[in-house]
């Protein structure tokens, strides 16, 4: 199946700064990302839908200000969580693929401390 | 908003046993996915349901739409060792593209 890579795969941040994670679409090009939060033991929460060439959408409750989505190219979709917080540790993991299976990413583990 | 509900949370089987969970929609869905994803790693996808009523066999997993195509089931024949990790269903809906919401999974433990 297609491959979605996602980097970094893990990271740990000072609380205040920034942090960037790539997803990249690697053998298909993907207009549309998807963007989720899971909390250890919890289910996928979507962010937001990341849409190339246009705004993202976010999902209800999520800080657009915060998570800033990037969708430049066809390929690459990108998410930074602007002055981390440790309440923003969490396992954050990108998909794409709309009319059939979604590919995931690896996941990042961001860790705020 | 719309929700997928999953039970159980938890299932912990002997080996050799069968296992179930199930997943319920708040409103009718266009297609259902369902996903394992074992301790660590980013959620696999196994299959997807679209016609009312479909059923489909993997080997010894099988996976039911129901008709009014707001739930759905995953059953597991004799549970192996390999068979851990947590099961998510994950639902489409009419007219919002790619849109996946996700229950909230059922970690499945297999004691050998």
């Amino acid at each position: 199946g297609a491959v979605v890579s996602q980097h970094p795969s893990r990271v740990i941040c000072k609380s205040g700064t920034s942090v960037k994670i790539e997803c990249r679409s690697l053998d298909f090009q993907a207009t549309t990302m998807f963007w989720y939060r899971q909390f250890p033991k919890q289910s996928l929460m979507l962010m937001a839908t990341s849409n190339e060439g246009s705004k993202a959408t976010y999902e209800q409750g999520v800080e657009k200000d915060k998570f800033l989505i990037n969708h430049a190219s066809l390929t690459l979709s990108t998410l930074t969580v602007t002055s981390a917080h440790p309440e923003d540790s969490s396992f954050y993991i990108c998909s794409a693929g709309v009319f059939t299976e979604a590919f995931f990413g690896q996941g990042t583990r961001l860790t705020v401390v | 908003g719309q929700q997928v509900m999953q039970i159980p949370q938890y299932q912990h089987v002997q080996e050799g046993e069968d296992f179930t969970t199930y997943c319920n929609s708040s409103t009718t869905l266009s297609n259902i996915q369902w996903y394992k994803q074992r301790p660590g790693g980013h959620p696999v996808f196994l299959i997807q349901l679209v016609k009312s009523g479909e059923v489909k066999k993997q080997k010894r997993l099988t996976f039911q739409f129901g008709e009014a195509k707001k739930n759905s089931s995953l059953h597991i024949t004799a549970t192996q060792t390999t068979d851990v990790g947590t099961y998510f269903c994950a639902g489409r809906l009419y007219n919002q593209g790619g849109k996946l919401i996700f229950g909230q999974g059922t970690e499945l433990s297999v004691k050998p």
